[in-house]
């Protein structure tokens, strides 16, 4: 059981360019959710999708796109990166359903530069 | 609206001295709190979470937090701290909604541990 994966650890793009964030999980969960991490402000979330085919924008979701053509993977696009999209990026997934508290699971991360 | 404020941006204690690390949340529904760490390039990790069940919340490595609805707090805590602790530390806020759940990270207190 990996639990949240992503891919690539770290990255570096120029102005412009484009890419693609991976993010897999192998518990069955149906919410999953990308989130950007900078310093002093915490977490703020992008996207997030309840299930295969669903998705919705979080806080801050200009700039990026997803999809959700499976229950395992959620990749995060970056159409024309931009410096101000330098960030950390961590995926996170849990179940659904009335839970009360329950527990996101975390990846280990996604560093992008943007030059 | 829920927030959550993370009263210290640094702590630093000595090796074998008590932790305690601040959090108030605002919410206008009955929430679930969770404090998660990160060490330094790393991924998140739970360190325990509240769910309207007992306000003394036991988690992994000797932390334990204490729910105070009529003070709104959910303060962390931890008897002696030990150098391994010295990470990131991030108190956040749950609200269940219908289709997904509204998560409120704060933004972080970093804790050090002097030798």
């Amino acid at each position: 059981n990996a639990g949240v994966t992503q891919t690539p650890k770290f990255q570096v793009l120029k102005t412009g360019q484009s890419m693609t964030l991976q993010c897999a999980q192998d518990m069955n969960h149906e919410y999953m959710s990308w989130y950007r991490q900078d310093p002093g402000m915490g977490l703020r979330l992008i996207h997030y999708s309840v299930g295969a085919g669903i998705t919705d924008q979080g806080e801050v979701p200009n700039g990026y796109n997803v999809s959700r053509s499976t229950t395992e993977d959620f990749p995060l696009r970056l159409l024309s990166a931009a410096p101000s999209q330098t960030s950390v990026y961590f995926c996170a997934s849990r179940n659904t359903g009335y839970y009360e508290g329950e527990t996101q699971y975390f990846g280990p991360g996604t560093r992008l530069l943007v030059l | 609206a829920q927030s959550v404020t993370q009263l210290d941006s640094h702590v630093s204690v000595s090796e074998g001295t008590p932790v305690l690390l601040r959090c108030n949340y605002s919410s206008s529904y009955s929430p679930s709190l969770f404090w998660y760490v990160q060490h330094p390039n790393k991924g998140l990790q739970l360190l325990l979470k509240y769910t309207s069940a007992a306000t003394l919340v036991k988690g992994i490595n000797g932390f334990e937090a204490e729910f105070k609805k009529s003070e709104t707090s959910f303060h962390l805590t931890k008897p002696s701290a030990h150098m391994s602790d010295a990470a990131e530390y991030f108190c956040v806020v749950s609200v269940m909604k219908t289709s997904y759940d509204k998560v409120i990270f704060g933004p972080g207190t970093s804790l050090s541990v002097i030798p």
